[in-house]
């Protein structure tokens, strides 16, 4: 079965610095990987996703990913931070095991950004 | 805006009650997917629906039911309501049976948040 981790629940960094969130994965495919954002009273919002493409992924708003299948990890970053960046982030794994494409999300990250 | 919607948005019920919350997906998409997302749990995936019939079960109680009608709206219907099923239920949507497998994307729509005294 597939599975994620979340590493950090809490995240704070200043407004113009780097974010890094992390993120393990557990899988027996190859999986499809995706980060989503959910801002406060809002829904849920791509911001990337792998699909055994490129292992550096390009979201939007800036952010980035990297997969390393050596590492299980598929950690989210930004080179600067900005104000409007707070929120929870979610990193998803799709399932494979019993399922057509359902997605399991981990706990969250939340991401306050100090002015 | 993700193309996806839900009806109602907020919903403040009594245990013990019934009700039935909708989603329409984006234009052009068939398969629609519920979460639940509760401070207890996170977000799980519940059930999915596409082009009209059930495809895939995750952590539904038997209490919830849902269905996708023709025009490929879904309801999800949960019933004897807890305290414990306050929670905000997505939708979501995307174009093919097997969503990321197929690299599709699942869109989410805003939520319904039901709270249940």
């Amino acid at each position: 079965a597939q599975s994620v981790t979340q590493l950090d629940s809490h995240v704070s960094v200043s407004e113009g610095t780097p974010v890094l969130l992390r993120c393990n994965y557990s899988s027996s495919y190859s999986p499809s990987l995706f980060w989503y954002v959910q801002h406060p009273n809002k829904g849920l919002q791509l911001l990337l996703k792998y699909t055994s493409a490129a292992t550096l992924v390009k979201g939007i708003n800036g952010f980035e990913a990297e997969f390393k299948k050596s590492e299980t990890s598929f950690h989210l970053t930004k080179p600067s931070a900005h104000m409007s960046d707070a929120a929870e982030y979610f990193c998803v794994v799709s399932d494979y095991g019993g399922s057509q494409g359902n997605l399991i999300f981990g706990k969250g990250t939340k991401l306050s950004v100090k002015p | 805006d993700s193309g996806v919607t839900q009806t109602p948005k907020h919903l403040i019920t009594a245990t013990g009650q019934r009700v039935t919350l909708r989603c329409s997906p984006r234009s052009g998409d068939l398969s629609v997917y519920w979460y639940q997302q509760s401070l207890d749990q996170g977000l799980q995936f519940l059930i999915q629906y596409y082009n009209g019939e059930e495809r895939a079960k995750g952590n539904i109680l038997e209490r919830f039911s849902a269905q996708q009608f023709p025009d490929l709206h879904s309801e999800l219907n949960l019933s004897s309501l807890e305290l414990g099923d306050s929670a905000l239920y997505f939708c979501a949507s995307s174009v093919g049976e097997r969503g990321p497998l197929s690299t599709d994307t699942q869109y989410f729509g805003p939520g319904t948040r039901l709270t249940v005294l």
